[in-house]
């Protein structure tokens, strides 16, 4: 089975903060997404990424960066948390782009 | 555009069918995944179809007419348990990088009573 596993469930921080979401994925998988998903609005992606190094911007991208430095892991980088950050988070990987996407059991994140 | 329309919210009885609609428009068409989700936990995966027809999976089946732009998740012999959000997403070929990522409906919300 594919295991997707972000660090934290829940996390509280304050505006302003540097705040790191950690994501890993144990199958080798190419893909990997950021989403974050708010009530009314489903599920819209931050950033993506097919391979090592590589990142490119999704529909939301503006406060947030993104980090691959090694094929199993892919950080999501809020710079300057503010509250409209405040959202539930989910990492997802995928073999290709036609096999399905595996997410992790989100982080859902309080900006104070 | 990309547009993906489902139904809010659907109630049903245990025991009973139930068909969840999925409509959407994009441009470069490439496969459409349904999703289910359970109340603060993370979406996991169906079914999928990217050819006309109907793919059964157990109690779950999911159509798809490209030609229409149409998709539908069946539910047969439904479970309390089937009680949670469904997730409409098409995967676009223009959208995103190379491989074509997915967008999502807002999802259809599914109340199983006894």
């Amino acid at each position: 089975d594919v295991k997707v596993t972000q660090s934290s469930r829940y996390l509280v921080k304050r505006t302003g903060e540097k705040v790191f979401l950690e994501c890993v994925q144990d199958m080798d998988h190419e893909n990997m997404f950021w989403y974050r998903q708010d009530p009314g609005l489903g599920l819209r992606l931050i950033y993506f990424s097919y391979d090592v190094k590589m990142k490119e911007k999704g529909d939301i991208p503006e406060g947030y960066s993104v980090s691959r430095e090694k094929k199993e892991r892919f950080s999501l980088i809020l710079e300057s948390a503010s509250t409209n950050q405040t959202s539930m988070y989910l990492c997802a990987s995928s073999l290709r782009g036609d096999q399905p996407q595996h997410f992790g059991d989100g982080t859902r994140l309080s900006i104070l | 555009g990309q547009n993906i329309d489902q139904p809010t919210e659907m109630t049903a009885t245990e025991g009973a069918i139930v068909q969840i609609n999925c409509t959407y428009q994009t441009s470069g068409f490439n496969g459409l995944f349904w999703y289910q989700q359970h109340a603060g936990e993370a979406p996991t995966f169906l079914s999928y179809n990217v050819l006309d027809g109907l793919e059964e999976k157990g109690r779950f089946s999911s159509f798809l007419s490209r030609s229409k732009g149409y998709s539908y998740l069946l539910l047969k012999e439904l479970q309390m348990k089937d009680s949670a959000s469904y997730l409409c997403a098409v995967r676009d070929r223009s959208y995103g990088g190379s491989q074509g990522n997915l967008i999502f409906g807002k999802g259809t919300k599914l109340s199983v009573k006894p």
